[in-house]
Order: C-alpha cells, then sequence, then structure tokens
C-alpha cells in the first residue's frame, strides 16, 4: 500500500530554534495535514492543506507554526522559535476527497523533542 | 461532528473476539462510524467504517445498531499485535472546509496471553 513517508524520525532541538518537519504525502492526494500527540494525551488536528493553502486550522495552530509544499511532493511543518511544550509527536497525514482506508493515510511521525 | 463515548480500557484474551462498544447518540444521517487503532505511538491506522449497514474486512467487522446510536468494532481473533487504543470518529465522509479528524481518548485495549 502506499505510504506517508515522514523525517526525520526524531529531532531534538534547543529551546528557541526553528525546526522543520518534512513529510512526503501519497501521490495522488488531495488533502494534506498535520496532527501532533504530546506524551500521554490525545491525538490533536493541527493544520489542512488544501490547493496550496490552509484549509482548516486549529487554535494551536498559531503563528509560530507555518505549512509549505515548496514542491510536488513535500508538504512541511515548521515551527518558530520551539518551546518546551512543543514537545510532541508530529503526525503528517494526506487523504483523497473522502475518508476510506486508502485515501486517508497517516505517517509514523515525527517525535521532536524540545530541550 | 457527532460526540463518541469509549470505554477508556478493556482486556481481551488472545485467540479470542475483541468486542468494542462505541456509543454516538448524537449521529446524523450524513454521519459515517470510523474506526482507527494506534499501536504505541506510531500514526493512527485506519480499520473500518461504515454508515448504516454492517462492514467486515479483513481486519475487523463493525456492527451499528439499527437507530446508529451506537457501533461495535469486532477483532474476531485478537493476537497480541492488536493491542493498541482503538478510535471511534463520526463525521461526515467529506467537507469541504477540509477532513480533519477529531481524536478522543480511545479505548485502550490489552490483549493477554
Amino acid at each position: 500500500e502506499p505510504e506517508v513517508t515522514q523525517t526525520p524520525s526524531h529531532q531534538v532541538t534547543q529551546m528557541g530554534q526553528e525546526v522543520i518537519l518534512r513529510c512526503v504525502p501519497i501521490s495522488n492526494h488531495l488533502y494534506f495535514y498535520w496532527y501532533r500527540q504530546i506524551l500521554g494525551q490525545k491525538v490533536e488536528f493541527l493544520v489542512s492543506f488544501y490547493n496550496n493553502e490552509i484549509s482548516e486550522k486549529s487554535e494551536i495552530f498559531d503563528d509560530q507554526f507555518s505549512v509549505e509544499r515548496p514542491d510536488g511532493s513535500n508538504f512541511t511543518l515548521k515551527i518558530r522559535s520551539t518551546k518546551l511544550e512543543d514537545s510532541a509527536m508530529y503526525f503528517c497525514a494526506s487523504s483523497g476527497t473522502t475518508i476510506d482506508r486508502v485515501s486517508y493515510t497517516f505517517g509514523s511521525g515525527t517525535r521532536l523533542t524540545v530541550v | 461532528d457527532a460526540k463518541t463515548t469509549q470505554p477508556p480500557s478493556m482486556d481481551c484474551a488472545e485467540g479470542r473476539a475483541a468486542n468494542l462498544p462505541c456509543n454516538h447518540s448524537t449521529i446524523s444521517g450524513n454521519e459515517y462510524v470510523y474506526w482507527y487503532r494506534q499501536i504505541h505511538s506510531q500514526g493512527p491506522q485506519y480499520i473500518i467504517h461504515g454508515l448504516k449497514n454492517n462492514e467486515t474486512n479483513e481486519m475487523a467487522s463493525l456492527i451499528i445498531t439499527e437507530d446508529r446510536k451506537s457501533s461495535t468494532l469486532i477483532l474476531p481473533h485478537a493476537t497480541l499485535r492488536d493491542t493498541a487504543v482503538y478510535y471511534c470518529i463520526v463525521r461526515v465522509a467529506y467537507s469541504a472546509a477540509g477532513n480533519k479528524l477529531t481524536f478522543g481518548g480511545g479505548t485502550r485495549v490489552l490483549v493477554k496471553p
């Protein structure tokens, strides 16, 4: 089955630094998403991206965050001036126009540790 | 999206069927029931979904009550690898605003030898 690929699998950064998390969505998907999961907590929606713009975002997704699809294959999440509380697993997902087995797939995640 | 209620945890014996309940009493007519699972901090994995008819695939069966206010996910022969957090999510199949999934606390299933 097609996969969503995320890199790196684990990133450690110092507080105040900028990080870029990378994702390669499934090639024929149209929507792209970022979710995060703080250790021991729920998976939380951050943002969805469609047609080269943000289609929906949560309250968590403030000015510290930005997303970009710089080319035809990559989808990135940039976190500026990281804080300790940004430490979490970040999951990328992509989907077609409906949610079904093939059409909504998550990557394996990037564990971000802010020290 | 309609709210769902799931038990926080349950144990299951290896080789036996695991029956995971979900209550969604406020579900509306165009909302589907989706089940995902998350194995030890991996990305959520799609299991199955349905509207009103019972569904079965190679992973599980989904039984939806006639009034659609509750459903049960059935793992027919649980294995140790089925130990995970299982999420029941109710939402429309497509939204022009985007297709975010709202995860609750889920049911933590522990399959024991």
